[in-house]
């Protein structure tokens, strides 16, 4: 059974705060990362793809590092502003599973002006 | 605005009736995914077609039935249902194959929100 993890379940912090989510997933025949972000009545739109182990990626103030070895990743949101309020999803790809992306439950983000 | 687009957006049906749920993207992905999702639960995959073809079927119930008409149009036909069916059903589409310029990303649509009474 392919589980991934996310913590924590939700968040509310302050405008100007910067937060951090964490993914766990099994660490065996990864292949790929991914993380979306879903804005209530929109659809998710991914924000990054990782592949290879100590993959850091950034978009604006939203930043990801990736550790296959230990099967976990961060999400990073510095300075959160009252836009950033989404429920972020991780998804995990194993190397047998072909298209198969296996998703964890989300973090809630909350972000109060 | 979403590219990949799903209709209806909200769908309520009773137990005996048969309806479906419609799913089109312009994009030229050859992939298109159903997931379903529960509240404060991750989606799950049901079905995967690849070039038009079914490549997983997660052990779904038959009472969904996957179509896949064309390379931009994917149905799910919904027939006797059970209330625990009531969900978000979520559509999506990513690239097939290309190497290292596809990252495997997926294209959602904004869901069909299903009510079965």
């Amino acid at each position: 059974i392919l589980n991934v993890e996310q913590s924590p379940q939700s968040l509310h912090v302050q405008e100007g705060d910067s937060t951090n989510f964490t993914c766990s997933f099994p660490s065996s025949n990864f292949y790929a990362l991914h993380w979306y972000r879903w804005e209530t009545a929109k659809s998710p739109e991914a924000l990054f793809v990782m592949t290879l182990n100590g993959d850091e990626k950034k978009k604006g103030r939203i930043s990801a590092t990736l550790n296959t070895k230990e099967g976990y990743s961060y999400l990073y949101i510095k300075g959160s502003q009252p836009e950033d309020s989404a429920t972020y999803l991780c998804a995990f790809r194993r190397m047998e599973y072909g298209n198969k992306l296996v998703f964890g439950a989300g973090t809630i983000l909350r972000v109060k002006s | 605005d979403t590219e990949v687009t799903q209709t209806p957006k909200h769908l309520v049906m009773g137990m005996t009736n048969k309806k479906s749920l419609k799913c089109e993207q312009h994009m030229g992905h050859r992939a298109m995914y159903w997931y379903k999702q529960k509240a404060k639960k991750p989606p799950e995959l049901m079905f995967v077609y690849s070039y038009e073809k079914l490549s997983i079927n997660e052990s779904v119930p038959s009472r969904f039935s996957p179509e896949c008409p064309n390379s931009s149009l994917l149905n799910l036909h919904l027939h006797a249902l059970q209330p625990e069916d009531s969900a978000l059903y979520l559509c999506a589409s990513s690239q097939v194959g290309g190497g290292l310029a596809n990252t495997g990303e997926l294209f959602f649509g904004e869901g069909s929100r299903l009510t079965v009474l």
